[in-house]
């Protein structure tokens, strides 16, 4: 099973300020698929951004935007004019390619970003 | 459109003694996924159905967990006899097939004393 490492547990934010949260990753494929997800304290993980390895560009969603490194094997997420609602466990995930079959999520450990006001 | 429904979203038990999980997920979503999430731990799939067919179940506990997904909709994870190791919160999330987006549920809290 391909494993994702978060090795940051908890990060913390002034208000308004930029954020970097790091994930890497190991996989012996070339095609796959990697993911951000939010989880606050109601528990209901949601999607933040993803991104499709094939691509170089890489992926934005607002404020939200990844480094991808596909060489280094590195999946970053920055967030950017941070708000208080941004404080959650941030996951880090990756998927195999439509062609292997499955649809299963491999997770890293979380990080907790805490945004102070 | 409804989310992902899990119920109950706390439960207590006492090992040794059974529990049930229900998820109701997304309407016309056709793969349906149980992950537990260990505390400080980032979810693992536990079973994935198709439909009504489970096609990936290798992580589950065969001995003492169990799933079922009736008329490929609705689906129930059970535990029996659950241990204090099972002490975990337990999410549902389902997806139109195999290769799009997972809609996760609130998941179920379980706490075995």
């Amino acid at each position: 099973a391909q494993t994702v490492t978060q090795s940051q547990p908890e990060m913390s934010v002034q208000e308004a300020e930029t954020v970097t949260l790091s994930c890497t990753y190991d996989t012996s494929e070339s095609d796959y698929y990697l993911f951000w997800y939010k989880q606050p304290p109601s528990r209901q993980m949601i999607l933040v951004i993803r991104q499709e390895a094939y691509k170089q560009q890489n992926a934005t969603e607002n404020r939200f935007s990844v480094n991808f490194q596909k060489a280094a094997k590195s999946f970053s997420l920055k967030i950017s004019d941070s708000q208080l609602g941004d404080a959650a466990m941030y996951f880090c995930a990756y998927r195999s390619p439509e062609e292997a079959g499955a649809n299963n999520l491999f997770f890293g450990t979380g990080t907790r970003l805490t945004v102070i006001p | 459109e409804a989310g992902v429904v899990q119920s109950p979203r706390y439960k207590i038990i006492e090992k040794k003694q059974p529990v049930a999980f229900w998820c109701n997920p997304i309407s016309g979503h056709n793969t349906l996924y149980w992950y537990r999430q260990n505390l400080g731990q980032g979810p693992e799939l536990l079973i994935r159905y198709e439909n009504e067919e489970a096609v990936d179940d290798s992580q589950l506990p065969k001995d003492r967990f169990s799933a079922e997904r009736l008329k490929g909709v609705d689906s129930t994870l059970k535990i029996q006899p659950a241990e204090l190791g099972d002490s975990a919160v337990y999410l549902c999330a389902s997806s139109l097939d195999t290769r799009t987006e997972q809609y996760f549920g609130p998941g179920t809290r379980l706490t075995v004393t």
